[in-house]
C-alpha cells in the first residue's frame, strides 16, 4: 500500500516569506506526527495529532510554526515570516491508532535563502 | 527528560566485517527503543523495534540489537556488513503513540 508522502520534496524560500508544507499520511493512521532534521542532527519533535487535534504541540519552536489536520487525514504545517534558521529536512510519520510504529515519509527540504 | 545517545558520529568497516553502532538512552520507565536507517535523500526506515520480552531482537536485513536494561543500551549489531548499508543510523525511544526522541545518528561508511 501506500506510504507516507509529502509535498513538495524541495522547496526553496526568501527569507520572510511564508511557506506550507504537506503531509499524507498513510490511510487509516489517526496519529500523525511532524519532526525537523537539522543538517548533522537526528529528527526532533515539532507537533502531533491524534485525528483533527493537535496532541502535544510542545516542539514547535515559536509562534511562527502552525499545524493543522482539518479533517484527520493530510496535514499542512504552516511557517510565517521564514528565516534561514528554520532551513532543514521536515519529517512526517503516521502511527495507527494504539500502535507503537511510525513510518516516516521522504522529508519535505526547506531552504530558507 | 528522555535523551538518547549516540556516541559515535562516524564509523569505517569493511565490507564483511561485523558492526556494532552503540545506542544509550535515558528514560523513566521502560521505553520503547527503535533503530531506523536513513540512506542519502531517503525517509527513515525502521529496522527493528524492542517492546518487550526477549532481549535480543532480529530486524530488516539482517540486523539484531540487544536490549540491557542495566546499562541502558540498545546496541546495534550486524554479523557481516554489505556497501549498501552505507547510511546513517538512528536510535529512539518512545512509548506508545508518544512522539520519538531520537540520537544525533552514526553515519556508517563501507569500504572494499
Amino acid at each position: 500500500g501506500a506510504g507516507v508522502s509529502q509535498t513538495p520534496s524541495n522547496k526553496v524560500t526568501e527569507k520572510g516569506k511564508y511557506v506550507e508544507l504537506r503531509c499524507d499520511p498513510i490511510s487509516g493512521h489517526t496519529a500523525l506526527y511532524w519532526y525537523r532534521q537539522s543538517l548533522g542532527q537526528g529528527p526532533e519533535f515539532l507537533i502531533y495529532f491524534q485525528g483533527t487535534g493537535a496532541a502535544d504541540d510542545s516542539g514547535l519552536p515559536n509562534d511562527r510554526f502552525f499545524a493543522v489536520r482539518p479533517e484527520g487525514s493530510v496535514s499542512t504545517l504552516k511557517i510565517q515570516r521564514t528565516e534561514r534558521g528554520d532551513s532543514a529536512v521536515y519529517l512526517c510519520a503516521s502511527s495507527s491508532y494504539g500502535g507503537n510504529e511510525q513510518y516516516f515519509g521522504p522529508g519535505t527540504r526547506l531552504t530558507v535563502t | 527528560a528522555q535523551s538518547v545517545t549516540q556516541p559515535d558520529i562516524h564509523i569505517t568497516v569493511s565490507e564483511g566485517a561485523s558492526l556494532e553502532l552503540r545506542c544509550n538512552y535515558s528514560y523513566g520507565a521502560t521505553p520503547y527503543l527503535f533503530w531506523y536507517v536513513q540512506s542519502p535523500g531517503q525517509g527513515l526506515q525502521l529496522l527493528l523495534k524492542y517492546f518487550s520480552g526477549d532481549t535480543l531482537v532480529q530486524g530488516i536485513k539482517g540486523f539484531e540489537a540487544e536490549f540491557k536494561r542495566s546499562q541502558s543500551s540498545f546496541n546495534l549489531r550486524k554479523p557481516s556488513v554489505h556497501w549498501s548499508d552505507a547510511a546513517e543510523y538512528f536510535c529512539a525511544v518512545g512509548e506508545g503513540n508518544t512522539p520519538l526522541v531520537f540520537g544525533k545518528g552514526t553515519r556508517l561508511s563501507v569500504i572494499a
